[in-house]
């Protein structure tokens, strides 16, 4: 079974440019999460889907940080315009939601964005 | 939510016992402690989740003590590819909607 698929691996943009991160969960996975983590911490919660459905983006930056999930499954993640500070790696991790939870999240291998 | 304590860093030596202590003082009744590991350019894994006493799988094993305000990750035999970050999380039973990651316990492995 493929895992949670990610693209780009990278990107190196300068900053006030557009960016945009693609996520492709694992199917049968109805709950998609948007993290970021920046050098040697450990990841933060941007944004939690249900289906289609933000239902936590408590966290995101939205004066320049957008996110959809168009039919419930691929998700993207937008930056307009960049800054400097947004140098870091998006991960997209999914999930069974509901009482199918089991408690592991299932991470995809991230894209590293870098703000020059 | 509880929040998680544990080292920053540690070293071992290949085939040697790792034993990796998070503390969390306020785990609520129905939080469960999960691992993860992250090696460099990955995504974190999940290793292990217990509520209480201890739990094995085929790559660590979960010590819980009864007052639950701790746990220990522990790793048989390390070898150079567990190198990697380590966090310790609580949260509700069957929920990954509240997970907070910390900065994790970085364990580095020499031969």
């Amino acid at each position: 079974e493929a895992g949670v698929v990610q693209s780009p691996r990278y990107k190196i943009i300068e900053k006030k440019q557009p960016v945009a991160f693609w996520c492709n969960p694992i199917s049968g996975h109805n709950t998609l999460y948007w993290y970021r983590q920046n050098l040697g911490q450990g990841p933060e919660l941007l944004i939690r889907y249900e289906n289609e459905e933000a239902v936590d983006d408590s966290q995101l930056p939205k004066d320049r940080f957008s996110a959809e999930r168009l039919k419930g499954v691929d998700s993207t993640l937008k930056i307009q315009p960049a800054e400097l500070g947004d140098s870091a790696v998006y991960l997209c991790a999914s999930t069974y939601g509901g009482t199918a939870n089991t408690g592991e999240l299932f991470f995809g291998e991230g894209s590293r964005l870098t703000v020059l | 939510l509880a929040k998680t304590t544990q080292p920053i860093s540690m070293d071992s030596y290949e085939g040697q016992e790792v034993n990796i202590t998070c503390s969390h003082n306020n785990i609520a009744t129905n939080d469960y402690i999960t691992w993860y590991q992250q090696f460099p350019s990955q995504g974190p894994r999940f290793i292990i989740q217990g509520y209480k006493t201890k739990v094995t799988n085929e790559v660590a094993s979960l010590f819980i003590p009864a007052d639950r305000k701790s746990s220990t990750l522990s790793l048989p035999r390390v070898s150079l590819s567990d190198t990697a970050v380590y966090y310790c999380l609580v949260g509700p039973s069957y929920n990954t909607d509240k997970l907070i990651f910390g900065t994790g316990t970085r364990l580095q492995v020499f031969p």
